[in-house]
């Protein structure tokens, strides 16, 4: 059981370039999350679906797009990669999500991209 | 104003002593709380959920206090393996995809 796992885990991109952050969870959870972790700042949530089939923005959407492939995987889209973008990005599940108090996330690893 | 702040610290002290944090938020419509560890370049990890009446868990002790905005966290008997970042997290019960995370306090705990 390897809970919540992410590729890359490290990616350097000059500005304008693409790329796609992959995350997958094994423990059956509805819910995904993408969040990125600046320093001094707490985590901010990008993007989540809530279950498979449906994603809607969080806090800070902005130049990211997402994808939940299936209830497993659930990608994050950097299609112009800017300097601003440069930071610690973290992927999440929970079991659920709605109406349900006290939900716990697990989070993956984390991915260190640098944009150049 | 940040929707949940903490004393970024550090907080370093001893071996065996015991230490608190506390953290505000200012969404009054919070229903959900909880303290995640996080150690230098890994994931977060929850510690503790905290409940409304207080719980503790081992030398770990969570308590709310809604009238104030405020939870806090201390810690007894601390090991050297205690030093980490500190999360505080708050969640709206009516839209539980918006968890607002702290900052985070670290923590040093010294021989």
């Amino acid at each position: 059981n390897a809970g919540v796992t992410q590729n890359p885990k490290f990616q350097v991109l000059k500005t304008g370039q693409s790329m796609t952050l992959q995350c997958a969870q094994d423990m059956n959870h509805n819910s995904m999350y993408w969040y990125r972790q600046d320093p001094g700042m707490g985590l901010r949530l990008i993007y989540y679906s809530a279950s498979e089939g449906t994603t809607d923005k969080g806090e800070v959407p902005n130049g990211y797009n997402v994808s939940r492939l299936n209830k497993r995987e659930f990608s994050l889209r950097l299609e112009s990669a800017a300097p601003s973008q440069t930071s610690v990005y973290f992927c999440a599940s929970s079991l659920t999500s709605g109406w349900r108090v006290q939900e716990t996330q697990y989070f993956g690893p984390g991915t260190r991209l640098l944009v150049l | 104003r940040k929707e949940v702040e903490q004393d970024p610290g550090p907080f370093n002290v001893p071996e065996g002593a015991t230490v608190a944090f506390n953290c505000t938020y200012s969404n009054s419509a919070s229903q959900s709380f909880f303290w995640y560890r996080q150690d230098c370049r890994k994931e977060p990890k929850l510690l503790m959920s905290v409940y409304s009446s207080g719980n503790e868990d081992g030398r770990f002790t969570a308590q709310l206090n809604r009238a104030s905005q405020y939870i806090s966290l201390l810690i007894r008997d601390s090991k050297l393996s205690d030093s980490a970042t500190y999360l505080c997290v708050v969640n709206d019960a009516f839209n539980n995809n918006d968890m607002r995370f702290g900052a985070g306090t670290r923590l040093t705990v010294k021989p």
